[in-house]
């Protein structure tokens, strides 16, 4: 069975760009959620969408926004990006109901 | 979020058994302990979960304390693969009417670096 996809793995954007990442989830599974892991702040949990609906939402400002799909496909987009935004963003899939999540390999972004 | 505490870092010898803490003293009565790990250059994998009775599975064992407030990971023979940072998080009960719950909580980890 296919594991998490994220596309792409590598990005490189300019300060006040936008981005758009992409989160395949492993199929059945309909809930996402998104992370940000930096080496100051660890990881971090951005957001969570359920059957197209986000469910809860963590510390982040507004310029980070999250959609999924009726086919339970995500997307998170950072607008006017800033260099503290350069990061590892993962995003996880499971069945919902507090079970095990399945993480994909993550997108690298770095703004410079 | 209930909070763990781990060692920042630990060091083992390959082929040896490992012992990774956690403390979660706050722990409520119905918080699942739940392992991932996070090898190099990958997202986090799960490894393993108990409530109250030591578990064991393909992975690892977790041997939970009788007062629940703290838990050990157990890696029964190292290998050099099983170099990664290890996260210990609390989590609620799986529950049918659980949706839109999934949030994890990692805390800061623990390096564990094995020997050859």
């Amino acid at each position: 069975k296919a594991g998490v996809t994220q596309t792409p793995r590598y990005l490189i954007k300019t300060r006040g760009q936008q981005v758009t990442l992409s989160c395949s989830p492993i199929s059945g599974h309909r809930s996402v959620s998104w992370y940000q892991q930096t080496p100051g702040q660890g990881l971090q949990f951005l957001f969570e969408y359920f059957s197209e609906t986000q469910r809860n939402k963590g510390n982040f400002p507004g310029r980070f926004s999250g959609r999924q799909f009726s086919n339970s496909r995500s997307e998170m987009n950072v607008s006017t990006l800033e260099l503290g935004d350069s990061a590892l963003y993962l995003c996880a899939s499971n069945k919902g109901q507090s079970t095990e999540a399945f993480f994909g390999q993550g997108t690298r972004l770095t703004v410079v | 979020d209930a909070k763990t505490t781990q060692p920042n870092s630990m060091e083992s010898n390959e082929e040896e058994p490992v012992h990774l803490p956690c403390n979660h003293s706050t722990i409520s009565g119905t918080d699942y302990i739940h392992w991932y790990r996070q090898l190099p250059s990958q997202g986090p994998e799960y490894v393993i979960h108990g409530l109250t009775s030591n578990v064991n599975n393909r992975m690892a064992s977790l041997a939970i304390a009788e007062d629940r407030k703290s838990s050990t990971l157990i890696l029964h023979r190292a290998t050099l693969r099983d170099a990664a940072v290890y996260y210990c998080i609390l989590r609620d009960p799986p529950l049918i009417s659980n949706f839109g719950n999934e949030k994890l909580t990692f805390g800061t980890g623990t390096r564990l670096t094995i020997i050859p």
